[in-house]
């Protein structure tokens, strides 16, 4: 059962669009979202997250958005650069113990073109 | 500050083999979660360590097995090693809900 669901699963944009990448939970209980961003042979690296008591957080170029009632949650990121091409994951954690860690969705393949 | 550090970074195994990864947590960190990453997917949540116990579990087999010493480094063991385990495995440490992640070891089972 897949409990972080995350789409599109690739995504080509043009330098200087906004990529918005977006996710769905199914586990009320998580209350802790983070993005984390990782390049071919490294590991992932955290970008930026985020608690459901807020509905958006801004760090940089990067930006979440958040809807509690949805279950969503969604990444923008602004001015986009080639550099920005990377896979892109998101992730739910409850924070309270007892849980499987941080569930992570398939991940975004994202290219930023020149 | 190194960060979260792990070795070796590739390593080639046959069937049936044992395999013991490494990790160092990031400085002031006393948590380790330890993930499997196949490829094309999200990692995947094997297990974590606090105070030199296993806490927390995912759905992994007994033959996934772990370790936390005493200045919160970590290994990780697989017995009998599969094709199927061949993956990236990512250690993560952490002193709350941020987990910061170090650049994986690629096991190659053939």
């Amino acid at each position: 059962q897949q409990q972080v669901k995350q789409s599109p699963q690739s995504l080509i944009v043009q330098k200087g669009g906004i990529p918005i990448i977006n996710c769905a939970y199914e586990n009320t209980a998580f209350d802790y979202f983070p993005w984390y961003q990782q390049f071919p042979g490294k590991g992932p690296a955290l970008l930026i997250a985020i608690r459901p008591d807020v509905s958006e957080k801004k760090e940089g170029r990067f930006t979440i958005s958040f809807n509690k009632s949805a279950k969503q949650f969604s990444l923008h990121i602004m001015d986009s650069q080639p550099g920005d091409s990377a896979t892109y994951f998101c992730a739910a954690l409850y924070s309270g113990g007892g849980a499987d860690g941080l569930t992570f969705g398939k991940g975004t393949h994202l290219i930023i073109q020149p | 500050d190194a960060g979260v550090t792990q070795s070796p970074t590739h390593l080639i195994k046959t069937r049936g083999q044992q395999v013991t990864l490494r990790c160092s947590p990031k400085s002031g960190h006393d948590t380790v979660s330890w993930y499997q990453q196949a490829l094309g997917q999200g990692p995947q949540f094997i297990f974590q360590y606090y105070e030199e116990e296993e806490r927390q579990r995912g759905n992994f087999p007994d033959r996934f097995s772990g370790h936390q010493f005493p200045n919160y480094s970590s290994e990780l063991n697989v017995n009998a090693l599969l094709l199927g385990d061949s993956a990236l495995y990512l250690c993560a440490s952490s002193s709350d809900t941020e987990a910061f992640f170090g650049q994986g070891t690629r096991l190659t089972v053939v």
